[in-house]
């Protein structure tokens, strides 16, 4: 295992379609977290999972947003009725939740919406 | 919420020489965790150093040393002997003891040959 794997890389849409990404965390670690991240700026929180469990939801996550971590391995995030401004970059990260709680990051997926 | 903020859009140094990178923070908790991270260019986010709020000895791994000043709310970043694979995004995080990170918002540092 190498690392957390995200799919896909890039991701062009038109407005108003839905995208899916895909997160692969690490494979012992039991916490996984979505970033999103414009331009120029630092990640901003999405949501978090603690196993299977959702357990943090960032005001940021609007009703189109939804993710899943259905077993406890990898994640989804789902945008539906894309919009211009959903156009960024899309982190996830995972963590085994020990001591300082070290996130190790994929390398994300960007979304551009037209 | 935690609020952390860098105050240097952009920084510059020369091949071989010493820059500092910036970092404040606003928390009420005692117990908590400083992070910086480095994102190259389209290349993922990778941690440079970390540092316990409750260790009085400031963190260093090799080239990069931090300062921290618990006091003040102040937790920068030094590298020493800058390299050309330093160029990137250096962004500086909180964690309490809640699961989430809070960033930044980025200090991008060129290195001039």
């Amino acid at each position: 295992d190498t690392g957390v794997s995200q799919d896909p890389r890039h991701k062009i849409t038109k407005r108003g379609q839905n995208v899916t990404f895909r997160c692969d965390p690490i494979s012992e670690h039991n916490r996984l977290y979505w970033y999103r991240q414009t331009l120029g700026q630092g990640p901003e929180f999405l949501t978090y999972f603690q196993n299977e469990a959702q357990l943090e939801k960032s005001r940021l996550l609007s009703d189109r947003f939804s993710a899943e971590r259905p077993k406890g391995s990898f994640s989804t995030l789902e945008i539906q009725r894309t919009e211009q401004g959903d156009s960024a970059m899309y982190l996830c990260a995972s963590s085994s939740g020990l001591g300082p709680g070290e996130l190790f990051f994929g390398e994300g997926s960007r979304l551009t919406v037209l | 919420a935690q609020t952390v903020t860098q105050s240097q859009p952009e920084m510059s140094v020369q091949e071989a020489e010493t820059v500092t990178l910036s970092c404040t923070y606003d928390t009420s908790e005692s117990d908590y965790y400083l992070f910086w991270y480095k994102q190259p260019p389209s290349r993922q986010m990778i941690l440079v150093i970390r540092q316990e709020a409750y260790k009085q000895q400031n963190a260093t791994e090799n080239r990069f040393s931090v300062n921290f000043q618990k006091a003040a709310k102040s937790f920068s970043l030094k590298i020493s002997d800058s390299q050309l694979g330093d160029a990137a995004m250096y962004f500086c995080a909180y964690r309490d003891a809640g699961n989430m990170l809070t960033f930044g918002g980025g200090t991008r540092l060129m290195v001039k040959p």
